[in-house]
């Protein structure tokens, strides 16, 4: 098992809509879980963090954490063009030297007009 | 901001040449990372150092080495560039303890190809 698994995709949602991308994550004790989007060529760049159970807002980005089910998730209200991308999930490794972060695959979002 | 650069954007290199990337940091961090991106296998990692002189060897650091003479510049260098070493080359850096609130900040990377 992965320890931090992504559906790759592609997820296609219309402009508007909400998309909704999921993450799942191996170990119990991790505590910190990063999104990141990264476009087509370009680097990843940090758009939120959750440490505690339930949802965090940040504008038209929420993320939900739910420690029991090692389940986090991103979801984009009113999609638009300019959020497609590639969204990474990373997660905090609590048994390597550092606390160091763990990636997924990231899944490919496409926001069609 | 932290500003995290990679020197170079694009690089094409022959094979059996020895390939320096460069990586800088201007905001005093302790972890540097480098990591290789391909094509649905995600990021990978190849080394990281928690400070200078120090380098641990991440997943896949053969045909890999690296120098960490100064605390804000990580150097990945390929002793001898090979096809399979074309990819996109990703630094991070973090502050130490820092990962788990604020996660890494990435330079906008080198697409390397070896032809």
């Amino acid at each position: 098992q992965k320890e931090v698994e992504q559906n790759s995709g592609p997820l296609s949602v219309p402009e508007g809509a909400i998309a909704s991308l999921n993450c799942t994550y191996s170990d119990r004790g991790s505590q910190s879980f990063f999104w990141y989007r990264q476009y087509s060529g370009k680097s990843p760049e940090l758009i939120m963090f959750i440490y505690s159970n339930g949802d965090k807002e940040d504008g038209r980005f929420t993320a939900q954490l739910n420690k029991a089910s090692q389940y986090v998730s991103l979801l984009i209200r009113d999609s638009q063009p300019s959020d497609s991308a590639t969204y990474l999930c990373a997660v905090n490794n609590p048994h390597n030297a550092g606390n160091m972060l763990t990636f997924g695959g990231g899944t490919r979002l496409m926001v069609k007009p | 901001d932290v500003k995290v650069t990679q020197s170079s954007r694009y690089l094409v290199k022959r094979t059996g040449e020895k390939v320096f990337l460069e990586c800088v940091q201007d905001m005093d961090h302790e972890n540097m990372f480098w990591y290789r991106q391909d094509p649905g296998l995600g990021l990978r990692l190849i080394y990281f150092s928690y400070d200078v002189k120090m380098k641990e060897k991440g997943d896949i650091p053969e045909g890999y080495s690296v120098s960490r003479e100064k605390k804000e510049r990580f150097s990945l260098i390929l002793e001898s560039a090979s096809t399979n070493q074309t990819s996109m080359y990703l630094c991070a850096s973090t502050k130490r303890g820092a990962q788990l609130n604020y996660g890494y900040t990435f330079g906008s990377g080198t697409r390397l190809t070896v032809v």
